[in-house]
């Protein structure tokens, strides 16, 4: 079946740095991809829609001048965690729809996550 | 979006059945009905969906109640690998969509 892959799977920052998050869709074409974050214990939220050539659809309360989305080819989507705090502290998971098990179904295929810490 | 209802936590042991339902009443006549599950520090595997009809594969069997108004996931012979978070999301066909995860079901097996 489909892969997403992400990178880095674990990272480290000190706070007031920034941070890139790489997703890709590997052997399929991901026109649409989409971010969560996931707190300890907690469900996994939806921080925003990432479209191929175009701006990123945010949820609300998501601010999207410090979770900037880039989604410049139909393989690639990157998530910059920027000026990181350690509120930022969570396990960031991007997934891709599936077309493979789509029939008429919108399937997601998900990263591995990636767990950021912020000193 | 579909609001569901799911039991916090079940228990299983190793090797026999489990249902894990699932109560989404205000469920869209159009949406589909999909599983996924979640093993600790990974992200969310795709499990089953369906629309109307029960579906089977080679994970699970998805039966879905004639009013679509719950659902119950079924695992036939849990075993350690099954212990996760199990979801169940009410997803639009259409293209305009988006998985909202709920709280899920926390599914522990016991050897």
């Amino acid at each position: 079946g489909a892969v997403v892959s992400q990178h880095p799977s674990r990272v480290i920052c000190k706070s007031g740095t920034s941070v890139k998050i790489e997703c890709r869709s590997l052997d399929f074409q991901a026109t649409t991809m989409f971010w969560y974050r996931q707190f300890p214990k907690k469900s996994l939220m939806l921080m925003a829609t990432s479209n191929e050539g175009s701006k990123a659809t945010y949820e609300q309360g998501v601010e999207k001048d410090k979770f900037l989305i880039n989604h410049a080819s139909l393989t690639l989507s990157t998530l910059t965690v920027t000026s990181a705090h350690p509120e930022d502290s969570s396990f960031y998971i991007c997934s891709a729809r599936d077309w493979g098990l789509a029939s008429g179904a919108n399937v997601l295929t998900f990263g591995a996550g990636s767990r950021l810490t912020v000193l | 979006d579909a609001k569901t209802t799911q039991p916090n936590s079940m228990e299983s042991n190793e090797e026999e059945p489990v249902h894990l339902p699932c109560n989404h009443s205000t469920i869209s006549g159009t949406d589909y009905i999909h599983w996924y599950r979640q093993l600790p520090s990974q992200g969310p595997e795709y499990v089953i969906h369906g629309l109307t009809s029960n579906v089977n594969n080679r994970m699970a069997s998805l039966a879905i109640a004639e009013d679509r108004k719950s659902s119950t996931l079924i695992l036939h012979r849990a075993t350690l690998r099954d212990a996760a978070v199990y979801y169940c999301i009410p997803t639009s066909g259409g293209s305009n969509y988006k998985l909202t995860f709920g709280k899920g079901t926390l599914l522990t097996v016991n050897p």
